[in-house]
């Protein structure tokens, strides 16, 4: 039974493309979240959604633009590829806002050539 | 905004000994604290968290403790095991409902 899924787990694509990675949760969970994790394994927020509205944008190029269908799903959407995108891009849920568990996707791995 | 720091970014511990990693914050309004685990390839996950209204908490070999007033809080894993080997990040959740990440500890526990 997966809780949080993403779609797809690897990604290899050209610079100046555009690509989507899916997000979906079957936790009834209230908000959900992008993060970027780099070669360094640092993790970054991108963005957070509570039923289905922006909550956080964090500084994060105008190219990647996240949709929230229903709160179930978040997509990422990325616009214009460059080598700096290439990244494990993690989906996570919880229950409500940044207070409790956030559970977190498989990862999906971006790599840009 | 909130910033989180961790340390180190490394240990190497030999099997039964102890480990400990700390975190510093700066935002005094975050109140929530929590501890996840990344083995190679795979998720975070969540193994222990603590609020600001208590000043230790444990679960098995796993401890954290949280000093409010220095703005740090740390992770104690009592006779670790290889599969303790993973990288450990600390976070803090601050008034905005936010939760800022440190660098990671990469752990491993040689057996």
């Amino acid at each position: 039974d997966t809780a949080v899924s993403q779609t797809p787990k690897y990604l290899v694509t050209q610079m100046g493309n555009d690509k989507s990675i899916k997000c979906e949760q079957n936790l009834g969970h209230d908000t959900m979240y992008w993060y970027k994790q780099d070669s360094k394994k640092f993790l970054k927020i991108m963005f957070s959604y509570n039923n289905k509205e922006l909550i956080i944008n964090e500084t994060v190029p105008n190219r990647f633009s996240p949709k929230s269908p229903d709160k179930a799903h978040l997509n990422l959407h990325i616009n214009s590829l460059e080598l700096g995108d290439s990244a494990v891009y993690f989906c996570a849920s919880s229950q409500a806002g940044g207070k409790e568990t956030q559970y977190f996707g498989p990862g999906t791995r971006l790599l840009v050539l | 905004g909130e910033n989180v720091e961790q340390h180190p970014s490394t240990l190497s511990v030999q099997e039964g000994d102890s480990a400990v990693i700390k975190c510093t914050y700066s935002d005094s309004a975050s109140n929530y604290f929590p501890w996840y685990k990344q083995e190679l390839g795979k998720r975070p996950q969540l193994i222990i968290d603590i609020r600001s209204n208590v000043g230790e908490k444990k679960d098995q070999r796993i401890a954290v403790t949280l000093n409010k007033t220095a703005k740090h809080f740390s992770l104690h894993i009592t006779e670790t095991q290889p599969e303790d080997s993973a990288v450990y990040f600390c976070a803090a959740s601050n008034a905005g409902n936010m939760l800022t990440f440190g660098g990671g500890t990469r752990l491993m526990v040689k057996p």
